[in-house]
């Protein structure tokens, strides 16, 4: 099957640092990928939609300039979380969505990136 | 707006039969997915939902009314490793994904 690999799992770096999250469809090309952050016992938050070749779409409340996305291939992209904050730690899930049977596909996660910054 | 309400937390028996609602209001509706997420994990695809009715996957059911904007998620045969939140979306008009605030299943022995 489908598979997103997300790279890397987890993370800690200082506060003030940029960590760079990358997310690769292995076995299918990818036009949109998917960033989502989610909270302790929260349901996942779409951030962005990201558009290969193409800006991102961010969601109302998410700084692009600082969540910057990069979809530069069909089959990865990146997100940088810059300048990281403590209240940027956080569960970071990209996904993507295979582009044959497009209205019922359902959407491949990767295994989602534990940042924490100190 | 757009709205998905499903219970925060619910607990079963194990081997016992859970049910787990979904209701929904969005604008549009292209269908509806459910997703299980154990606890640090990325959520997995359980079953999609597109016409109304019941689809049926092992140990796991989907119903879906679209006139109620109404969903269940039905879990036969409960097993430990069920204990999981289980999350319900709808993709909607714009085909970008609503996302409930999840489910959180508690099987007991």
């Amino acid at each position: 099957g489908a598979v997103v690999s997300q790279h890397p799992s987890w993370v800690i770096c200082k506060s003030g640092t940029s960590v760079k999250i990358e997310c690769r469809s292995l076995d299918f090309q990818a036009t949109t990928m998917f960033w989502y952050r989610q909270f302790p016992k929260q349901s996942l938050m779409l951030m962005a939609t990201s558009n290969e070749g193409s800006k991102a779409t961010y969601e109302q409340g998410v700084e692009k300039d600082k969540f910057l996305i990069n979809h530069a291939s069909l089959t990865l992209s990146t997100l940088t979380v810059t300048s990281a904050h403590p209240e940027d730690s956080s569960f970071y899930i990209c996904s993507a969505k295979p582009p044959l049977r497009a209205g019922n596909s359902p959407l491949h996660f990767g295994n989602g990136t534990r940042l924490t910054v100190t | 707006g757009q709205n998905i309400d499903q219970p925060t937390e619910m607990t079963a028996t194990e081997g016992a039969i859970v049910q787990i609602n979904c209701t929904y209001q969005t604008s549009g509706f292209n269908g509806l997915f459910w997703y299980q997420q154990h606890a640090g994990e990325a959520p997995t695809f359980l079953s999609y939902n597109v016409l109304d009715g019941l689809e049926e996957k092992g140990r796991f059911s989907s119903f879906l009314s679209r006139s109620k904007g109404y969903s269940y998620l039905l879990l036969k045969e409960l097993q430990m490793k069920d204990s999981a939140s289980y999350l319900c979306a709808v993709r909607g008009s714009n085909y970008q994904l609503i996302w409930g605030a999840g489910t959180k299943l508690i099987i007991k022995p």
